[in-house]
């Protein structure tokens, strides 16, 4: 079964500086997709980054980028330039190959963005 | 653009009574999912349907039931609730992978049921 573990409860950024939250999975599969998702105090689910793994480019989307490590089946986050509004819980979520796969969800890192 | 609706946004329900939570999924969206999230937690997959069948389930109590209709709506319906119920419940759709593509999941902004 795919696991997906997200090490740091807690963590905190000052403002405009850099932070990497870490996750690591496990799987037997060769093809699944990988995903980072914002939880803000409205508890709303939103996608921040989304990682195929057939693709050895790591994913980028503004101040967001992972650092992909296939070999090693880890999944980092990095934010950039961190915002205010960038407080939230973070989940790193796994999706297998199949047609009707499930998320598989880490156990969420908690940021705080301090000014 | 059309999002996945949940229905009702809020229920406060007492234990043993039963509870029915609604999902709209995106239009042209085949398959949707259950997810339950406690306080602090991480979500929980509760169960999936795919073109209205059931295709995939998870940690979800006998006491729980769901169905996904021919408009491809689905409903969760719980019942005997108990005080741990009390999580929010979230519904998520998703189109079937064209040519190995996934193109990802659209999110509700769930359900808050509190039982009490």
């Amino acid at each position: 079964a795919q696991t997906v573990t997200q090490s740091q409860p807690e963590m905190s950024v000052q403002e405009a500086e850099t932070v990497t939250l870490s996750c690591t999975y496990d799987t037997s599969e060769s093809n699944y997709y990988l995903f980072w998702y914002k939880q803000p105090p409205s508890r709303q689910m939103i996608l921040v980054i989304r990682q195929e793994a057939y693709k050895q480019q790591n994913a980028t989307e503004n101040r967001f980028s992972v650092n992909f490590q296939k070999a090693a089946k880890s999944f980092s986050l990095k934010i950039s330039d961190s915002q205010l509004g960038d407080t939230a819980m973070y989940f790193c979520a796994f999706r297998g190959s199949g047609n009707t796969g499930k998320l598989i969800f880490g156990q969420g890192t908690t940021l705080q963005v301090k000014p | 653009a059309a999002g996945v609706i949940q229905s009702p946004r809020h229920l406060i329900k007492e234990k043993r009574e039963t509870a029915t939570l609604k999902c709209y999924p995106i239009p042209r969206h085949d398959t949707v999912y259950w997810y339950q999230q406690g306080p602090g937690q991480d979500p929980q997959f509760l169960i999936s349907f795919y073109e209205k069948m059931q295709s995939d389930k998870g940690s979800i109590p006998d006491r729980f039931s769901a169905q996904q209709f021919s408009d491809y709506h689905s409903e969760l319906n719980m019942s005997s609730l108990e005080l741990g119920d009390s999580a929010l419940y979230f519904c998520a759709s998703s189109l079937t992978p064209t040519r190995q593509v996934f193109h990802g999941y659209t999110f509700g902004s769930g359900t808050r049921l509190t039982v009490v």
